[in-house]
């Protein structure tokens, strides 16, 4: 079983505010990514970490931010929420040279801006 | 572009058999992926291809024809608990995954 955790699972807050998603994961895994997910819809990455000091962004633009000073976490900020940025935040990793490439995902945060 | 298209949506009956197929067109391929995913719940890894040819475990199979740029997931004797989202996944390149549009699983008694 997969042993990565994410806090909060639900957070409502208002516009202007900062906020940062926690992502830790107890695998070792050098490989993380932070997705995006509408209701019902695909995901869409929005950073990924090939390991320590290494971030990189995702196919969708984003206006969060995120670090990787530890191998196991993995927080992503936003500096000023806005009612934009409502949708849930999946975070996911994955071992170097897994053959099959498998990402193992989080509960996710599910993020609402008034 | 990149993409993966899948029909939106599927229904079926518990017992019965069903196929959600993905079609690919991305810059480069190292494997299909599919992952489930119930409402509410995470995504969880489900099988992967990097062969053409069929993959099985246990109820469910999946298939990869790289000429094709296809793959398809089959489920066999559907349970209620098979109702879920399913998305199938493209490798590209450096381990990061292009997920598609996701398919709708809807199994009734």
């Amino acid at each position: 079983e997969a042993d990565i955790y994410q806090t909060p699972r639900y957070l409502v807050i208002g516009t202007g505010k900062k906020i940062t998603l926690e992502c830790s994961q107890t695998m070792g895994h050098d490989k993380m990514y932070w997705y995006q997910q509408d209701p019902g819809m695909e995901l869409h990455l929005i950073h990924y970490s090939y390991g320590v000091n290494s971030t990189e962004k995702g196919d969708l633009s984003s206006e969060s931010t995120v670090s990787r000073i530890r191998t196991e976490h993995f927080p992503l900020t936003l500096e000023s929420a806005r009612p934009s940025h409502t949708s849930q935040y999946l975070c996911a990793s994955s071992e170097t040279g897994s053959g099959t490439d498998t990402q193992y995902f989080g509960p996710g945060t599910r993020l609402t801006v008034l | 572009g990149q993409s993966l298209e899948q029909p939106s949506e599927v229904t079926a009956v518990e017992g019965a058999i069903v196929q959600i197929n993905c079609t690919y067109q991305t810059s480069g391929f190292y494997g299909l992926s599919w992952y489930q995913q119930h409402d509410g719940g995470a995504p969880t890894f489900l099988s992967y291809n990097a062969l053409d040819g069929l993959e099985e475990t246990g109820r469910f199979s999946s298939f990869l024809s790289r000429s094709d740029s296809y793959g398809y997931l089959l489920l066999q004797e559907l349970q209620m608990k098979d109702s879920a989202s399913y998305f199938c996944a493209v490798r590209s390149g450096t381990d990061k995954l292009i997920f598609g549009t996701g398919t709708r699983l809807q199994v009734f008694p």
